[in-house]
């Protein structure tokens, strides 16, 4: 099993609706965990960290960390079709010296 | 705040030659990694630096990559002799130790095409 393990899609919601992104990770990692946005031809784009079980808002933004369940979500409230992008949950290992990234989730915001 | 400063942004060279990328973190901040990406691979981390001084170069795929931190405010990664599979985008990322450690900070990358 892979550190940190992300559903590449794509997936599709209508403008408006809510976007659920997910995470699985492995014993391998600590708990603190990040999601990264990246445009197309752009750079990954810290937009949430959370290191503690339950949820975190942030705006439209919500975290949620489940460790019982070793998985972290990425909810996004009313998406916009500038939402569309790739989704990449990463997570730190022990003494943060390394960072271990999902293979991204596709996330396409259709008008 | 200036965010971190890569260069090239576009490198084209043809196999056999020496390619040097460089980085420059943000300011203050302690740790650098270098990635690469690419279709079929993701993000691979290629090796990361605290205090200037490599910590974990497990990454590097061979002896043909390799990476110097001389200074705070100054990175590189070479690659000598590049072959076409080098071909791919490498980012430069820099993270505070303190308070918001563990959030990384990408530089544009540099996207190599080697042929």
């Amino acid at each position: 099993q892979k550190e940190v393990e992300q559903n590449s899609g794509p997936l599709s919601v209508p403008e408006g609706a809510i976007a659920s992104l997910n995470c699985t990770y492995s014993d391998r990692v600590s708990q603190s965990f990040f999601w990264y946005r990246q445009y197309s031809g752009k750079s990954p784009e810290l937009i949430m960290s959370i290191y503690s079980n339950g949820d975190k808002e942030d705006g439209r933004f919500t975290a949620q960390l489940n460790k019982a369940s070793q998985y972290v979500s990425l909810l996004i409230r009313d998406s916009q079709p500038s939402d569309s992008a790739t989704y990449l949950c990463a997570a730190a290992g022990y003494n943060f010296n390394k960072f271990y990234f999902g293979s991204g989730t596709k996330l396409n915001v259709k008008p | 705040d200036a965010g971190v400063i890569q260069s090239p942004r576009h490198e084209v060279t043809e196999m056999g030659q020496e390619v040097t990328l460089r980085c420059k973190p943000i300011s203050g901040h302690n740790s650098l990694f270098w990635y690469r990406q690419t279709m079929m691979r993701g993000l691979e981390l290629l090796i990361y630096f605290n205090n200037n001084v490599p910590i974990d170069d497990s990454g590097m795929p061979e002896d043909r990559f390799s990476a110097k931190m001389p200074n705070a405010s100054f990175s590189t990664l070479k690659i000598q002799p590049s072959e076409p599979r080098d071909s791919a985008v490498y980012f430069c990322a820099s993270s505070p130790d303190r308070g918001r450690a563990g959030e990384l900070f990408f530089g544009e990358g540099s996207r190599l095409t080697v042929l």
